[in-house]
């Protein structure tokens, strides 16, 4: 089975302070990459992806670094505040045939003190 | 610009019953993917529907699970006779096309619990 290997299962943030999560993957048919934010309770909210063709994408305190020789990306959370508390989880998704779905990392439970 | 929608929200059965989950994509999306997330653990896929087509079904048990997407409808994930590993957090996400990012969005998901 396809896997997507997520880093650090959790992690606490003194606020304003930066949150780094990692993904690594195998599978080199792998041509989009998104991360979602869940809150507990509630369903996985897009928060930003990226193509591999591109090697860092910024939307605004969110940033994704991705380096394809590696088969590595990572979510870097700017000046990280409390209302980013949630857990993260990376996704790879392999565009064949009829496949569509997303393989999702095992997720990153985020907690920026106050 | 309602999301998806799905419902039952919470839904509890006993061993044997059977658990019907709805899904409603968002308006103008055709693609919908269902996947289950167990406690402390990453979503897995299930299987993925477009207007009264599977065309995915690798990740669905072989057993007691089906789904459909009617003509007309929501999406339907049926589970037979259920048992207590079926407890789990059952997620649906829909698509507008399968083409470029064809970007993912999810529901608010059915927490099943079998007793």
């Amino acid at each position: 089975q396809q896997q997507v290997k997520q880093s650090p299962q959790s992690l606490i943030v003194q606020k304003g302070g930066i949150s780094i999560i990692n993904c690594a993957y195998e599978n080199t048919a792998f041509d989009y990459f998104p991360w979602y934010q869940q809150f507990p309770g509630k369903g996985p909210a897009l928060l930003i992806a990226i193509r591999p063709d591109v090697s860092e994408k910024k939307e605004g305190r969110f940033t994704i670094s991705f380096n394809k020789s590696a088969k590595q990306f990572s979510l870097h959370i700017m000046d990280s505040q409390p209302g980013d508390s949630a857990t993260y989880f990376c996704a790879a998704r392999e565009y064949s045939g009829s496949a569509r779905q997303l393989t999702f990392g095992s997720g990153t439970q985020l907690t920026v003190l106050p | 610009n309602a999301g998806v929608m799905q419902n039952p929200r919470h839904l509890v059965r006993r061993r044997g019953q059977e658990a019907r989950l709805r899904c409603s994509p968002m308006k103008g999306h055709s693609h919908v993917y269902w996947y289950r997330q167990l406690p402390e653990e990453g979503l897995k896929f299930m299987v993925y529907l477009q207007k009264e087509n599977i065309i995915d079904e690798s990740g669905m048990p072989k057993e007691r699970f089906s789904a459909e997407f009617p003509k007309e409808g929501p999406s339907i994930l049926r589970i037979q006779q259920v048992v207590r590993g079926d407890s789990a957090a059952y997620f649906c996400a829909s698509s507008p096309t399968s083409g470029g990012n064809n970007e993912q969005f999810f529901g608010p998901g059915t927490r099943l619990t079998v007793l």
